[in-house]
C-alpha cells in the first residue's frame, strides 16, 4: 500500500525567502510521483510530475522538486517565493503500473507574508 | 479547451436527507475520478470510471454513496442518507486515459446540519 507523508501542515515564509515543503512515501513498488496546488476554493491543478528520467523536475512558475529513492523523498522547492504562491500543495503519488489512482497527502499551507 | 464542470459549488442540507453532484469531464476524457476531500486532509479516491464502467471502487462507503456514468462522459455521485461526517469537499477529476494526469474541477462544498 502507498501513503504519502507531508511532514509540516503550516509553512509561513516572507515574501523573496527560499521554501522547502517536505514530502516522503512508502510504497512496495515503484511508484509516480506529482505536486498539486490547491488555492481557496478551487481545485487542485498540477504543479509538476516525476514520471521517469532526471530526477530533478520543474514547473513554469519557478517550483522544482527532487525525486530521492534512497530517502523515499520527493521535496518541493522554490529558491524566492512570492505572495501569489500562498496556497496549499499537496503531494501525491500513484502506483508504478499506471498513473491512475492518486494517494494523496494531508497538504502543507504555505502562507507567504510581505 | 474547457475544464471539468462540477455542480453545485455549495450544498447544505440536514442529515439523512439525499444529495447528488454532478460532474462533466474534459471532453474526450475516458477516465473519471471523484474524490473526497474532508477539510484538514487530502482527497481520498472514492470510484475511478473507466468509459462506463467501474475501476476501481474500494473505498466508496456503498451503503449510502453511489455513483454512475452511464453514456460514459458525465457523471452523478449521490449520498443517501447523508451523515453529518460526510462533510467534505467533492472533487471529480478526468484525465485523457488511465496513464494520463488528472484535470480537477473546483468541487461541490457540502456542509451537512
Amino acid at each position: 500500500a502507498q501513503s504519502v507523508t507531508q511532514l509540516d501542515s503550516q509553512v509561513p515564509v516572507f515574501e523573496e525567502a527560499p521554501v522547502e515543503l517536505r514530502c516522503n512515501y512508502s510504497s512496495s513498488v515503484s511508484v509516480y510521483l506529482f505536486w498539486y496546488v490547491q488555492y481557496p476554493n478551487q481545485g487542485l491543478q498540477l504543479l509538476l510530475k516525476y514520471l521517469s528520467g532526471s530526477t530533478l523536475v520543474e514547473s513554469i512558475n519557478g517550483f522544482e522538486a527532487e525525486f530521492n529513492k534512497s530517502q523515499t523523498s520527493f521535496h518541493l522547492r522554490k529558491p524566492s517565493v512570492h505572495i501569489s504562491d500562498t496556497a496549499e500543495y499537496f503531494c501525491a503519488v500513484s502506483r508504478g503500473s499506471t498513473l491512475g489512482r492518486l494517494y494523496f497527502g494531508r497538504g502543507t499551507q504555505l502562507t507567504v507574508w510581505p | 479547451e474547457a475544464g471539468v464542470a462540477q455542480s453545485p459549488r455549495y450544498k447544505i442540507i440536514e442529515k439523512r436527507q439525499s444529495v447528488a453532484f454532478w460532474c462533466n469531464p474534459i471532453s474526450g476524457h475516458a477516465t473519471l475520478y471523484w474524490y473526497q476531500q474532508i477539510l484538514g486532509q487530502g482527497p481520498k479516491l472514492l470510484i475511478q470510471f473507466q468509459n462506463n464502467g467501474v475501476v476501481d471502487d474500494s473505498q466508496l462507503p456503498k451503503d449510502r454513496f453511489s455513483a454512475e456514468r452511464l453514456k460514459g462522459v458525465d457523471s452523478t455521485l449521490k449520498i443517501q442518507p447523508a451523515k453529518l461526517e460526510d462533510s467534505a469537499v467533492y472533487l471529480c477529476a478526468s484525465s485523457l486515459t488511465e496513464n494520463q494526469p488528472q484535470h480537477f474541477g473546483d468541487g461541490t462544498r457540502l456542509s451537512i446540519l
